[in-house]
């Protein structure tokens, strides 16, 4: 069955410093995979996505995801956290013939000064 | 252009009573599916619908439904509200309606049920 682990349920880094949220997922084929942010009572904001090719993917605001098929993961980087990053980050993972994602359960990021 | 539009943004209804739910998609997209987010569960899948028809539904009971139209706004409706289905209610549109391509998610409509 297809699922997606997100082990870190909060995180707290400095600004200015380097970011990494885990994700393993669980599918049956090649996976499409994507890292969604939200901030509180908003809708989901695509950051990136890995569909096949390079395994590095860059995302908006400075984001990006390395695909390691052999780990089954898709960890989300950053290099410098800002303040205005403090949000849930949610990876998913995409049927391949339907508009439907399994996501992970979150990571709350907490940035402080 | 316009992106994914969610009416109303929140909801106060009572246990019993019934709502309906409106998505709006991005001009020319033909899907749209339906999730529930809460603190317990998370984001969990309703049901997608592509060019008006239920492709695929979530493990949610009978209570839940939905349909589309054939401008592809879609609505869902919960009948009998419980208090646990209070909760956040996304929905995202994609052009195909296909795993690789990217999905559009609107602001969701945040449903109180008392």
């Amino acid at each position: 069955a297809q699922s997606v682990t997100q082990p870190d349920i909060h995180i707290t880094v400095s600004e200015g410093a380097s970011l990494e949220l885990r994700c393993n997922y669980s599918y049956g084929a090649t996976p499409y995979l994507f890292w969604y942010v939200q901030s509180p009572g908003q809708g989901l904001q695509l950051l990136l996505k890995y569909f096949s090719g390079d395994t590095l993917v860059q995302g908006i605001k400075g984001f990006e995801a390395e695909f390691k098929r052999s780990q089954s993961s898709f960890n989300l980087r950053k290099p410098s956290v800002h303040w205005s990053d403090a949000a849930e980050y949610f990876c998913a993972v995409g049927e391949y013939n339907f508009n439907k994602f399994y996501f992970g359960s979150g990571t709350k990021l907490n940035v402080k000064p | 252009k316009a992106g994914v539009t969610q009416t109303p943004r929140y909801l106060i209804k009572t246990r019993g009573q019934q709502v309906t739910l409106s998505c709006s998609p991005i001009s020319g997209h033909r899907s749209v599916s339906w999730y529930q987010q809460t603190p317990g569960q998370g984001l969990q899948f309703l049901f997608e619908y592509f060019s008006e028809t239920q492709r695929n539904k979530g493990n949610f009971p009978g209570r839940f439904s939905g349909r589309q139209f054939s401008n592809s706004r879609s609505e869902m409706n919960v009948s009998t509200l419980e208090l646990g289905d209070s909760a956040l209610y996304l929905c995202a549109s994609s052009l195909e309606g296909q795993g690789r391509t990217e999905a559009f998610f609107g602001q969701g409509t945040r449903l109180t049920v008392v």
